[in-house]
């Protein structure tokens, strides 16, 4: 089955205290971003990965690290949570292809980490 | 980027037909038009996507008016299950990845 996969779904932990949250794709896709969502703020993009070695910032990367060492994973970091990072984190990844028609993206299931 | 403008929320009743617009008045010649659902604690789902005038899958509408400044997103007879927040996203390639707040439409019996 075609699926982005998360680890883990649930997550709480201390100030200062590194996380990293995995994230995989099945589809072959070359192109994978992270988002958090929070009330009243909508989806924000955290980073995104166009391809293997090449990541980019989105709106709200501070406090976050991204590597993509490897096609099908995307692993976001938190070297020192703090508790304004408490929020539902999604990644999602779509196919590349040519032309200009915008790409489809499919999103995991989430990872809702609080931060204490 | 082209900005969006939503509702922030609608009410429908089940069987009804829904039409949730957004406006984009900056909207780039090269751009296209995608819509998102969202339901509760999941990611987003691809919905529908366009350029102009009129597209329809299994699931919804989109029309698109000539001048493309808006776009609306219809849900012909929906049901419980349609309750969810909906994404409307302008842009081309990978250059549009701002969700924004979306619509959050709740349909009731």
């Amino acid at each position: 089955e075609a699926q982005v996969t998360q680890n883990p779904r649930y997550l709480i932990t201390v100030t200062g205290k590194k996380l990293t949250v995995t994230c995989s794709q099945n589809m072959n896709h070359e192109y994978m971003s992270w988002y958090r969502q929070d009330p009243g703020l909508g989806l924000r993009q955290i980073y995104y990965s166009m391809n293997v070695e090449v990541t980019d910032k989105g709106d709200v990367p501070e406090g976050y690290k991204v590597s993509r060492k490897e096609k099908r994973n995307f692993p976001l970091i938190l070297e020192s949570p703090s508790p304004n990072q408490t929020s539902l984190y999604f990644c999602a990844s779509s196919q590349r292809t040519s032309g200009r028609l915008q790409e489809t993206q499919y999103f995991g299931p989430g990872t809702r980490l609080l931060v204490l | 980027l082209a900005k969006t403008t939503q509702p922030i929320s609608m009410d429908s009743y089940e069987g009804q037909e829904v039409n949730i617009t957004c406006s984009h008045n900056n909207i780039a010649t090269n751009d296209y038009i995608t819509w998102y659902q969202q339901f509760p604690s999941q990611g987003p789902r691809f919905i529908i996507q366009g350029y102009k005038t009129k597209v329809t899958n299994e699931v919804a509408s989109l029309f698109i008016p000539a001048d493309r400044k808006s776009s609306t997103l219809s849900l012909p007879r929906v049901s419980l299950s349609d309750t969810a927040v909906y994404y409307c996203l302008v842009g081309v390639g990978y250059s549009t990845l701002t969700f924004g707040k979306g619509t959050m439409l709740l349909v009731s019996p």
